[in-house]
């Protein structure tokens, strides 16, 4: 069966140090891979996409994501976290892309970022 | 419109009344998408509509659950004779019929059931 697996569900990290969420799929075809924040009391924002083409894929608030096929991986990444970043993050993929139909989710990690 | 809008925005019902929650979504998007979040958890998937066709409803999780969308636009989600446990955010999303686009999320209505 398809599935999303966000590895850690709670993340904490220091101002300024790298972010670093883990996002594993499995499929035997390439699938679109997308990552979402939801910041608290609001709806879902898409981050980055990643759909074909090179493999490194940045997105919006300063985060990027690397598709790895021979692992089956679109870990999401940024730098120097900040804490406007503290939010949940959901990992999804679309496996089927000739139908867009329901996203397989992964079940969020939740980032916290300290002081 | 601009986004995806949803009403209410929160809603507090007695266990045991019906409730309706719209969703508006973007134009033009024929797939709508409706998920429920429970606190601290991800996303449950509850029905799929795509244009004319049939919706997927294989995520609604009792026979008090039902939803339409009406002339492919405006969608309501009604839970019948709720209970405590139905209490969660319910999400809209939108999106383009095909290809490899994202959803686009409404804000949500937070249900508290009584």
């Amino acid at each position: 069966a398809q599935s999303v697996t966000q590895l850690g569900s709670h993340v904490s990290v220091s101002e300024g140090a790298l972010v670093l969420l883990r996002c594993n799929y499995s499929s035997s075809v390439p699938p679109y891979l997308f990552w979402y924040v939801q910041y608290p009391n609001q709806g879902l924002q898409l981050l980055l996409k990643y759909t074909t083409g090179a493999t490194l894929v940045k997105g919006i608030n300063g985060f990027e994501a690397e598709f790895k096929k021979s692992e089956t991986s679109f870990h999401l990444t940024k730098p120097s976290a900040h804490m406007s970043d503290a939010a949940e993050y959901f990992c999804a993929v679309i496996i089927n892309a000739g139908n867009n139909r329901k996203l397989i989710w992964g079940l969020g990690t939740s980032l916290a970022v300290n002081p | 419109g601009a986004g995806v809008s949803q009403s209410p925005s929160n809603k507090v019902t007695e266990k045991g009344k019906d409730v309706e929650l719209r969703c508006d979504p973007i134009s033009g998007h024929t797939a709508l998408y409706w998920y429920r979040q429970s606190l601290g958890q991800g996303l449950e998937f509850l029905i799929y509509f795509q244009g004319n066709s049939a919706p997927d409803k294989s995520g609604l999780p009792s026979d008090r659950f039902s939803a339409e969308r009406t002339g492919g636009s405006v969608s309501t989600l009604t839970i019948q004779r709720t209970q405590q446990e139905d209490s969660a955010v319910y999400l809209c999303a939108s999106s383009l019929a095909t290809g490899p686009y994202g959803y686009t999320f409404g804000s949500g209505t937070r249900l508290t059931v009584v």
